[in-house]
């Protein structure tokens, strides 16, 4: 079973509000990911971090931030929500290299209205 | 990142064995590669991953060609709960993060 919870699964919230998306794995996987994905769309990467202190932009721009003070904790933050942020956020985690599998939370599935 | 080549869709009956090509003709020589899959309204799930032999796992097999430019995962007896969207991607020393493609979506008859 994979270790790996975001929170909430759904939010529904207006525009111009600031939200915060919770991603925690309970693995000490270093390497953490957001990806975003559209209904019946692919699967894009928006960040990266390798650990404590590391943050990268992904192959998708996007004007979420992220923070990882804590190994377990990856949070996404959106300072102002707009409709067209609407979409499921995915977090995931996995040890380094090209040989381990990645783990994925059940996603967050955000509306912004 | 080298790209993967997958049918759009695939159908198959329930307990039936299930194919799902895929195409790698520029994968270099220290590319894995991982399948997995994601099932209706969840985030994806690893299913396997090789690099030059053939893989078996609880869930599938990997069958690589020996020139690896392709790969096939294999379902030995389907179920409906095998109906998702089957990615095949290839994971090689830089790589940041996975990158998906579209994947083929795997449809389960009953």
């Amino acid at each position: 079973e994979a270790d790996i919870y975001q929170t909430p699964r759904y939010l529904v919230i207006g525009t111009g509000k600031k939200i915060t998306l919770e991603c925690s794995q309970t693995m000490g996987h270093d390497k953490m990911y957001w990806y975003q994905q559209d209904p019946g769309m692919e699967l894009h990467l928006i960040h990266y971090s390798y650990g404590v202190n590391s943050t990268e932009k992904g192959d998708l721009s996007s004007e979420s931030t992220v923070s990882r003070i804590r190994t377990e904790h990856f949070p996404l933050t959106l300072e102002s929500a707009r409709p067209s942020h609407t979409s499921q956020y995915l977090c995931a985690s996995s040890e380094m290299g090209r040989s381990t599998e990645a783990f994925f939370g059940q996603g967050t599935r955000l509306t912004v209205v | 990142d080298a790209k993967t080549t997958q049918p759009n869709s695939m159908e198959s009956n329930e307990e039936e064995p299930v194919h799902l090509p895929c195409n790698h003709s520029t994968i270099s020589g220290t590319d894995y590669i991982h399948w997995y899959r994601q099932l209706p309204s969840q985030g994806p799930e690893y299913v396997i991953h090789g690099l030059t032999s053939n893989v078996n796992n609880r869930m599938a097999s990997l069958a690589i060609a020996e020139d690896r430019k392709s790969s096939t995962l294999i379902l030995h007896r389907a179920t409906l709960r095998d109906a998702a969207v089957y990615y095949c991607i290839l994971v090689g020393g830089g790589a940041d993060g996975l990158t998906f493609g579209k994947g083929t979506h795997l449809i389960i008859q009953p």
